[in-house]
């Protein structure tokens, strides 16, 4: 099992560009989640998204979109990158139920100049 | 939303000592994981432990949910331990992190 994937491992985007954010689980999980990591802070909930075909809004929601494609995939967009968003984003995935254990991709290292 | 503190936010131990980390947080919570964020980035799951006690070899980790905090122990700490520790508390799907506490291991 390759358990969460991102791509890109790094990115630089110009102030207006856009670009999406890829996750990917290969272990069956339903929920599934995209935080940023801003130097020296503990990780920020964006979006959720408890099973396929639902969305919701984290503590950081704006400057972002996100799809859940199918079980398997959850997109994160920006549509106009800000030097705001310049940070370590990670995906996430867990199993709903008695032991909701979190695993969590590599992370996506983004700088917007 | 809930609040969460970790504390100390810094630490330096040499290897061999034991340590206790905290985290204290504002309501009642569904689930409370700790994690360890290792000197390349990875987050890897420690204990997932709304309640009570839970051990893995070294490392061990209390929460009393009445009381709103949660403890982890390092015993016999290795520099493989440096890192920043998190706890992360969600209730129906909104997950919290605290700002960690980072673990510096001097040989």
């Amino acid at each position: 099992n390759a358990g969460v994937t991102q791509t890109p491992k790094f990115q630089v985007l110009k102030t207006g560009q856009s670009m999406t954010l890829q996750c990917a689980q290969d272990m069956n999980h339903n929920s599934m989640y995209w935080y940023r990591q801003d130097p020296g802070m503990g990780l920020r909930l964006i979006y959720y998204s408890a099973s396929e075909g639902t969305t919701d809004k984290g503590e950081v929601p704006n400057g972002y979109n996100v799809s859940r494609l199918n079980k398997r995939e959850f997109s994160l967009r920006l549509e106009s990158a800000a030097p705001s968003q310049t940070s370590v984003y990670f995906c996430a995935s867990t199993m709903t139920g008695a032991n909701p254990w979190q695993y969590f991709g590599p992370g996506t290292r983004l700088t917007v100049t | 939303g809930i609040q969460v503190e970790q504390s100390p936010p810094d630490l330096i131990l040499q290897e061999g000592a034991n340590s206790t980390l905290r985290c204290n947080f504002s309501d009642s919570v569904n689930n409370l994981q700790w994690f360890h964020q290792n000197p390349w980035g990875q987050l890897i799951n420690l204990f997932y432990i709304p309640s009570g006690t839970k051990q893995n070899g070294r490392l061990s980790a209390t929460t009393v949910a009445t009381e709103r905090y949660s403890l982890l122990y390092i015993s016999s700490s290795q520099t493989t331990d440096s890192g920043v520790y998190f706890c992360a508390l969600y209730n129906n799907n909104d997950m919290r992190f605290g700002a960690g506490t980072r673990l510096t291991v001097k040989p």
